[in-house]
């Protein structure tokens, strides 16, 4: 399998639920980034991992937590959700020595599309 | 933070045509990147430029960096080209540096 996949592309969850969101690059990257896409909205950049170290943090709420325990695999932890947290979660890669975000080619993944009820 | 103005927001056109969208962005930026997005969420990069002009196929990228300007073109538009294209700059370090488009929806008829 190649690319960059992600697991579940649909979730349903309510606001006392905890789920994970997984992302699997196939690319040989060392940067994996989570990215929030909300209708009406521009692409939000929410965490980047640079040689699994997590590199930035865009202000994103506690209720969500990445984890990158190697350099093809990135998590995101999801719990105490609210609505407004409904939207497509997309997971990107790229082979970004320098840790300067978006110097590099980014592959994304399609996305989960999740729903918060 | 850098702002990015991207038009038009909404293209109509009819197979063949050529296409122009634009982006617009405030402040002096180190990279430039056209992303495609198909209905259903998938994002593929299909450009990224510093400064000049790029070439993959039917499309073409442009940017003037002293008219903190770029364009995308598509030439000899297909249905299959109907997609959102977004404009996304880097600025400066960190994730405060990255800025995206709201995006251009682009429909092409047969």
């Amino acid at each position: 399998e190649t690319g960059v996949t992600q697991t579940p592309r649909h979730l349903v969850m309510g606001m006392t639920n905890k789920k994970s969101l997984k992302c699997e690059q196939h690319l040989g990257h060392n940067a994996m980034y989570w990215y929030k896409q909300s209708a009406k909205k521009p692409l939000e950049l929410m965490f980047v991992y640079n040689f699994k170290e997590q590199t930035e943090n865009n202000s994103v709420p506690s209720r969500f937590s990445p984890e990158c325990p190697n350099s093809s695999h990135l998590f995101l932890h999801l719990h105490t959700l609210q609505p407004e947290d409904s939207a497509l979660y997309l997971c990107a890669s790229s082979q970004d020595p320098s840790g300067r975000l978006l110097s590099y080619e980014q592959y994304f993944g399609p996305g989960t599309r999740l729903t918060v009820t | 933070k850098n702002e990015v103005e991207q038009s038009p927001q909404n293209l109509t056109a009819q197979e063949g045509e050529f296409i122009t969208i634009n982006c617009s962005y405030s402040v002096g930026i180190s990279a430039l990147h056209w992303l495609q997005q198909h209905p259903g969420g998938g994002i593929v990069s299909l450009f990224m430029l510093s400064s000049g002009k790029k070439k993959h196929g039917r499309l073409i990228a442009t940017i003037n960096i002293q008219e903190k300007h770029s364009s995308l073109h598509i030439t000899a538009s297909h249905p299959r080209d109907s997609a959102v294209y977004i404009c996304a700059v880097r600025s400066g370090g960190g994730a405060d540096g990255l800025t995206f488009g709201k995006g251009t929806h682009l429909i092409i008829q047969p």
